[in-house]
C-alpha cells in the first residue's frame, strides 16, 4: 500500500529565503508524482507534475525534483514572497492503480 | 482549468438523510476521483473511477457509494449522512497533464 509523508509539517520563513518541501513515498513504482498548492478555503491547484522517467521539472521559481530510487521528491521554492503562504501537497500515482495518494500537507507562512 | 464542476458548492443536511453530490467535466476525462479532506488527515480517496459504470473503492469508501452513468458525470451518494461525514469534498480528474480538482463542496451533516 502506498504511503505518502511530506516533512515538514509547517514551515515560517522570512521573505527572500530560499525554501525546500520534501514528500516521500513507499511504493516507488509510480507513473507520475504531482506538487499543488491550496489556499485556506479553497480548492487544490496544480503546480508541477514529474513523470517517472524525469528528474525534475522547473516553473518559474519553483523546481520539483524526483528520485524514484529512494522514494523522494523535493519541491524547491526560490527567493520566497508572502504570496507563497498556503500548504503544499504532493501526490504520487502509482503504476497500475489509477489512484492519486496524497500526503498531509505542508502548510508554509512567509512573514514580511 | 480541466471544465470540472461541483454540485451543491455548499450544503448543510440532518443525520440520516441521504445525500448525493454531483461532479460534472466536460472534456471527457476516463478517470474520476471523489476525495474528502479533513484537518489532520489530508485528501483520502473515496471512490474513483476509471470509465462508464467501472468503479472501485478508495482507503475510506464505508457509507459512500458512486456512480458513473456518462463519462461527464460522477455522483458520490451518502446514503445515510452521519456527522462524521461533515468534509470538505472534492472531485478530481486525471489526464497526461497530470490530476485536476473541482472547488469543492463543504457538507455538514447536523
Amino acid at each position: 500500500k502506498q504511503e505518502v509523508t511530506q516533512i515538514p509539517a509547517a514551515l515560517s520563513v522570512p521573505e527572500g529565503e530560499n525554501l525546500v518541501l520534501n514528500c516521500s513515498f513507499t511504493d516507488s513504482a509510480i507513473y507520475n508524482l504531482q506538487w499543488f498548492r491550496q489556499d485556506p478555503g479553497k480548492g487544490l491547484t496544480s503546480l508541477l507534475l514529474i513523470q517517472s522517467s524525469q528528474r525534475e521539472q522547473t516553473s518559474g521559481r519553483l523546481n520539483a525534483s524526483l528520485d524514484k530510487s529512494s522514494g523522494r521528491s523535493t519541491l524547491y521554492i526560490a527567493a520566497s514572497q508572502p504570496g507563497d503562504s498556503a500548504t503544499y501537497l504532493c501526490a504520487v500515482f502509482t503504476s497500475g492503480t489509477y489512484k492519486y495518494i496524497f500526503g498531509t500537507g505542508t502548510r508554509l507562512k512567509v512573514l514580511a | 482549468d480541466a471544465g470540472i464542476t461541483q454540485s451543491p458548492r455548499h450544503k448543510v443536511t440532518e443525520t440520516g438523510t441521504p445525500v448525493t453530490l454531483r461532479c460534472h467535466q466536460t472534456e471527457n476525462h476516463r478517470y474520476m476521483y471523489w476525495y474528502r479532506q479533513d484537518p489532520g488527515h489530508g485528501l483520502r480517496l473515496i471512490h474513483y473511477s476509471y470509465g462508464v459504470k467501472d468503479t472501485d473503492k478508495g482507503e475510506v469508501s464505508d457509507g459512500y457509494s458512486v456512480s458513473r452513468s456518462k463519462t461527464e458525470d460522477f455522483l458520490l451518494t451518502l446514503e445515510s449522512a452521519t456527522s462524521s461525514q461533515t468534509s470538505v469534498y472534492f472531485c478530481a480528474i486525471s489526464e497526461s497533464r497530470g490530476a485536476f480538482f473541482g472547488q469543492g463542496t463543504r457538507l455538514t451533516v447536523v
